[in-house]
């Protein structure tokens, strides 16, 4: 079966830095996809991920090994807004999106 | 991005009833999709709706619960039908972006069943 593993909670300190990892076993890749979604609201993109490396935009970055089906999201200079679940995603060989659990991420002062 | 609304933004239906959740989106689209996410969960796809033909239904989700209609390129609906409390739950639809193929949400409708 098709799965994707992420850690259910984790907490960080303001302007610190954080790291949610996402394992991935799923037939077939076309892309890994990071969301953020504030409580009671729709889920927003965050980045894509297609080839093995670093993809850097502002403060979040996403880093994915294929072989290893494995990405992780990392948050820089953290702020409370950013209180917040994450979702990885991963599009299958069917172009189909496979959704993790979500991971969700609580900032304290 | 696409800009999509959703309507209802919440309803508390009746148990026996059901409910038209429409889905409008300020560009042609080809794929529309509709998912379910219960509190504290992530996200389960319905069924995906392509204009012009039946909609694709994931397992666990039928036609006759969860019928969508798709008329033209910027509009669906998704009806929840003869609702139970197990229906309770956030409804979203969502579109491909372009060239990559990440998702972009509606703001979803918030349903209780009572």
């Amino acid at each position: 079966g098709q799965n994707i593993d992420q850690p259910t909670e984790m907490t960080a300190t303001e302007g610190a830095i954080v790291q949610i990892n996402c394992t991935y076993q799923t037939s077939g890749f076309n892309g890994l996809f990071w969301y953020q979604q504030h409580a009671g609201e729709a889920p927003t993109f965050l980045s894509y991920n297609v080839l093995d490396g670093l993809e850097e935009k502002g403060r979040f970055s996403s880093f994915l090994s294929r072989s290893k089906g494995y990405s992780y999201l990392l948050l820089k200079e953290l702020q409370m807004k950013d209180s917040a679940s994450y979702l990885c995603a991963v599009k299958d060989s069917n172009y189909q999106l496979i959704w993790g659990a979500g991971t969700k991420l609580i900032i304290k002062p | 991005s696409a800009v999509i609304s959703q309507k209802p933004s919440r309803d508390i239906c009746q148990r026996g009833t059901s409910l038209t959740i429409q889905c409008q989106v300020d560009s042609q689209v080809t794929m529309m999709f509709w998912y379910r996410q219960q509190p504290g969960q992530s996200l389960t796809l319905i069924a995906t709706a392509n204009q012009g033909s039946e909609a694709t239904y994931e397992s666990g989700f039928v036609i006759d619960k969860f019928p969508i209609s798709r008329p033209n390129l910027t509009f669906s609906t998704l009806t929840v039908s003869n609702m139970s409390p197990e229906d309770s739950s956030i409804y979203l639809c969502s579109v491909d972006g372009q060239g990559r193929g990440e998702q972009y949400f509606g703001p979803g409708t918030r349903l209780t069943v009572t």
